[in-house]
């Protein structure tokens, strides 16, 4: 089957500019989730989507950061304006649905801001 | 709340075995091992749900222990192919939403 796939796989912006991250999870996964990976981290769960529902975006800075998952399929991940702190991996994960599953997660898009 | 893992390091020779450990402070629902090579996506390795079993996925075996809540994660006979960072994913208030470690890097030479 394919995998998660993530576009872009690098960019790089100056802080206060925007930029957007699309994921397209498995096909039949219900659940998609976007994570932030910081350099020497853990990814740490920014927000968890049921089908085109947020099920969880506690740790998603609303100020700056917004997704959505448009028809419960292919999801966006956008960052407005960005700061210094945003540089890092954002990866897209999926899964069946939101109980024990393995997490499939994509390759991931490397942000730098300058 | 983030789990704690241990070693933050570790080298190996092809052949040797190694253990890492996950620990949390809260009572454990389940724990999710992944591995990541450098640049690449965390690879899913195994689930492990309350009630203490243990898992393996060819020579790598993971166990849970309830009362000190915690996994280990055992490579046993390594390759070179076991090389990356392991993470572990905790889920603490059984929503199944995990919390990650900082990884252990394992390193194994020929």
């Amino acid at each position: 089957e394919a995998g998660v796939a993530q576009s872009p796989r690098y960019k790089i912006i100056e802080k206060r500019q925007s930029v957007a991250f699309w994921c397209n999870p498995i096909s039949g996964h219900a659940t998609l989730y976007w994570y932030q990976q910081i350099l020497g981290q853990g990814p740490k769960l920014l927000i968890q989507f049921q089908n085109n529902g947020v099920v969880d975006d506690s740790q998603l800075p609303k100020d700056r950061f917004s997704a959505e998952r448009l028809k419960g399929v292919d999801s966006t991940l956008k960052i407005q304006p960005a700061k210094l702190e945003d540089s890092a991996v954002y990866l897209c994960a999926s899964s069946l649905s939101d109980s024990n599953q393995p997490q499939h997660f994509g390759d991931g898009t490397r942000l730098s801001i300058l | 709340q983030q789990p704690v893992q241990s070693p933050q390091a570790v080298i190996l020779r092809e052949g040797e075995d190694a253990v890492i450990n996950c620990s949390s402070s809260k009572a454990l629902y389940s724990v999710h091992w992944y591995r990541q090579k450098h640049g690449e996506a965390p690879v899913f390795l195994m689930i492990l749900l309350k009630g203490g079993e243990q898992k393996g996925h060819d020579k790598i075996s993971a166990s849970f222990n309830e009362k000190k809540q915690q996994s280990s994660l055992y490579l046993t006979a390594s390759q070179l192919s076991y090389s990356g960072t392991y993470f572990c994913g905790t889920d603490i208030l059984n929503d199944y939403k995990l919390s990650f470690g900082a990884g252990t890097t394992v390193t194994v030479r020929a």
